[in-house]
């Protein structure tokens, strides 16, 4: 079984300062990697993804992440936040199409609210 | 191309109540999914559907029931609402199962009293 661990549920950070949220997952087979981003009363926005290839991962509104297979990691990084950051961070793990009859469904960790502060 | 849509926004139940919250896509999209999100639970996966005409159970299915009669539809239905079942509902979509990630809708806040 697969599962996600977000390792901190609230991370307060000043605007203008570097940020990383955490987050471990397991699994036995290899898997596909995502984060989303929820801003307050809305549905979820794809942040970025790791499919394979390169382990440094862009996305959007400057957030990176690095896969880390040795210590099955997925952590994402911002050098320089910003108020309009302030939101809640999924990292949700996938499996390959049809595995344990999943048919490839997400699993995600419980969410980091990240608070940038003026 | 307004991406997923669902109704309604918000909705209050009396317990026992029975209600249908709808789901739209206009991605042409095959997969589409169900999740309830519960403070500090993250999101859970109730049913979710492979193509038109079949669903399947997520990892919390009792007391839901789900319909995909038509490929830009996905109907989750409440036939006798508990409490248990107050939450944020979201509906996703999704082009393949692979190297696809989900689309999101914005949710409906259901109450349920």
């Amino acid at each position: 079984a697969q599962s996600v661990t977000q390792l901190d549920s609230q991370v307060p950070v000043f605007e203008e300062a570097p940020v990383e949220l955490r987050c471990n997952y397991s699994s036995s087979v290899s898997v596909y990697l995502f984060w989303y981003v929820q801003y307050p009363n809305q549905g979820l926005q794809l942040l970025l993804k790791y499919l394979s290839g390169s382990t440094l991962v862009k996305g959007i509104n400057g957030f990176e992440a690095e896969f880390n297979k040795s210590q099955t990691s997925f952590h994402l990084r911002k050098p320089s936040v910003h108020i309009s950051d302030t939101a809640e961070y999924f990292c949700a793990v996938r499996s390959p199409m049809n595995y344990g009859g999943s048919q490839g469904n997400l699993i995600f960790g419980k969410g980091t609210k990240l608070s940038v502060k003026p | 191309n307004a991406g997923v849509t669902q109704t309604p926004k918000f909705r209050v139940l009396k317990t026992g109540q029975s209600m249908t919250l709808l789901c739209a896509q206009d991605m042409n999209h095959e997969y589409m999914y169900w999740y309830r999100q519960d403070p500090g639970m993250g999101l859970r996966l109730i049913h979710y559907s492979v193509g038109e005409g079949t669903t399947a159970k997520g990892e919390v299915p009792d007391g839901y029931n789900v319909s995909r009669l038509k490929k830009q539809n996905f109907l989750l239905g409440l036939e006798s609402a508990a409490p248990s079942q107050t939450s944020v509902y979201f509906c996703a979509s999704s082009g393949g199962t692979l190297t696809y990630g989900q689309y999101f809708g914005p949710g409906t806040r259901l109450t349920v009293t």
